[in-house]
């Protein structure tokens, strides 16, 4: 068990379609990722947040956006939805500072997009 | 672009059969090199972190090594229960996203 929390762990949706996944970072972490993963891309890099404020992003969709709470858990907005937004969504915690570069994945959440 | 590359993409091997798993790297200022472990359906398991050339980490049957443009991940005399898929990621630059490879998908059979 890594510590972070992810919810839910399945989610069925249509197309066109809004949800939300939430996820708790390990007990102490700033930081927290998004991945996606899916069986052609891989393992991607979403967004990252740290202490609540955006510092990071990669490939991530203008469908898609996240948000960092003040207690630190953090939200992916995933909206307007397409079959191809079917993957695994994982989201990674971590700590601050020198020798805290390990990041640590919560059990993810899998979405099927019908 | 910053890359990594994970070889071989699957690989079989017989209970107590030893081998290793290659990951090589393109990338503009090396901050750091993470193994993980992922079963299927699960989130990646955190495995080992490598900064420098040279540098070795074990974890009970598993190795992993560093050179300035690969890493190697050496399992001892495997069991069944290692098998899984094995990923490779970096850090580089100013950057803490990691930069995965497409992993190596391990089975050991009895």
């Amino acid at each position: 068990d890594s510590g972070v929390t992810q919810t839910p762990k399945h989610l069925i949706t249509a197309t066109g379609q809004r949800v939300t996944l939430r996820c708790s970072p390990r007990s102490g972490d700033l930081s927290v990722y998004w991945y996606q993963q899916s069986l052609d891309q891989g393992l991607q890099f979403l967004i990252q947040y740290y202490n609540g404020e955006e510092r990071a992003k990669g490939n991530i969709l203008e469908r898609f956006s996240a948000q960092q709470f003040p207690d630190l858990h953090s939200e992916l907005n995933l909206s307007s939805l397409e079959l191809g937004d079917s993957a695994l969504y994982f989201c990674a915690s971590s700590g601050s500072g020198a020798g805290n570069s390990e990041q640590f994945f919560g059990p993810g959440t899998r979405l099927t997009v019908l | 672009e910053d890359q990594v590359t994970q070889s071989p993409e699957a690989l079989r091997l017989q209970e107590g059969e030893s081998s290793s798993l290659n990951c090589s790297y393109t990338v503009s200022g090396l901050r750091g090199l993470f193994w993980y472990r992922q079963d299927p359906g699960k989130g990646p398991e955190f495995l080992f972190t490598l900064y420098s050339a040279g540098e070795e980490k074990e974890k009970e049957r598993l190795k992993a090594t560093l050179t300035k443009k690969e890493s190697f991940l050496h399992i001892t005399a495997p069991k069944p229960e290692d098998s899984a898929t094995y990923l490779c990621a970096v850090q580089a630059g100013g950057y803490n996203k990691l930069i995965f490879g497409a992993g190596t998908r391990l089975a050991v059979h009895p």
